[in-house]
């Protein structure tokens, strides 16, 4: 059975500074993964996705995540962050008719 | 494009009364659509499989008959939280999966249940 796992439970960064989220997962087939961001109270937003090809995927907001199979992690990253990017970040990873979530991790940006 | 909509946004009804919430595929046709449960500061849990014209595929401990849920078209999911009680009380979302073989699901807002 697939899962994921994300390490970080919550991350202080300020803002302008980098960001950096971890996810490592756990499959046994080519993983399709997706970064999800859901901000409170409400739904998720997709981010980007990893189905195949180019193991850097650019996203939506600045976003990109380096999928990397030899340490089964598909890390997501962003250059600045803005104070907007507070906010609950998912990791998921896609088996036939499943989908699999992290725990997620909690992103406080300080002024 | 791949939208999907959820109704109502939040519901506040009393312990013993069900409550129903809506899923909706607004620009596809959803031949899956799967419910999830949140609670506050933790992950998406999976519920039920819905499949169109067919039942509803429970996950390991979630009460079928508690949970009613119904996919009696390609774009409309319905969940029915029968006889709800307070710990019922939680973040309910919904997502559905476009026709054709496809990993990606598209979620609604999601449904906001109190039971007092």
């Amino acid at each position: 059975a697939q899962s994921v796992t994300q390490p970080d439970i919550h991350i202080t960064v300020s803002e302008g500074a980098s960001l950096e989220l971890r996810c490592n997962y756990s499959y046994g087939a080519t993983p399709y993964l997706f970064w999800y961001v859901q901000s409170p109270g409400q739904g998720l937003q997709l981010l980007l996705k990893y189905f195949s090809g180019d193991t850097l995927v650019q996203g939506i907001k600045g976003f990109e995540a380096e999928f990397k199979r030899s340490q089964s992690s598909f890390n997501l990253r962003k250059p600045s962050v803005h104070w907007s990017d507070a906010a609950e970040y998912f990791c998921a990873v896609a088996a036939p008719g499943k989908l699999s979530f992290g725990a997620g991790t909690t992103v406080t940006v300080r002024a | 494009g791949a939208v999907v909509s959820q109704h109502p946004s939040w519901v506040i009804c009393k312990s013993g009364t069900s409550v129903k919430i809506e899923c909706r595929s607004l620009d596809f046709q959803a031949t899956t659509m799967f419910w999830y449960r949140q609670f506050p500061k933790q992950s998406l849990m999976l519920m039920a499989t819905s499949n169109e014209g067919s039942k509803a595929t429970y996950e390991q401990g979630v009460e079928k008959d508690k949970f009613l849920i119904n996919h009696a078209s390609l774009t409309l999911s319905t969940l029915t939280v029968t006889s709800a009680h307070p710990e019922d009380s939680s973040f309910y979302i919904c997502s559905a999966v476009p026709a054709g073989p496809s990993y990606e699901q598209y979620f609604g807002p999601g449904t906001r249940l109190t039971v007092t």
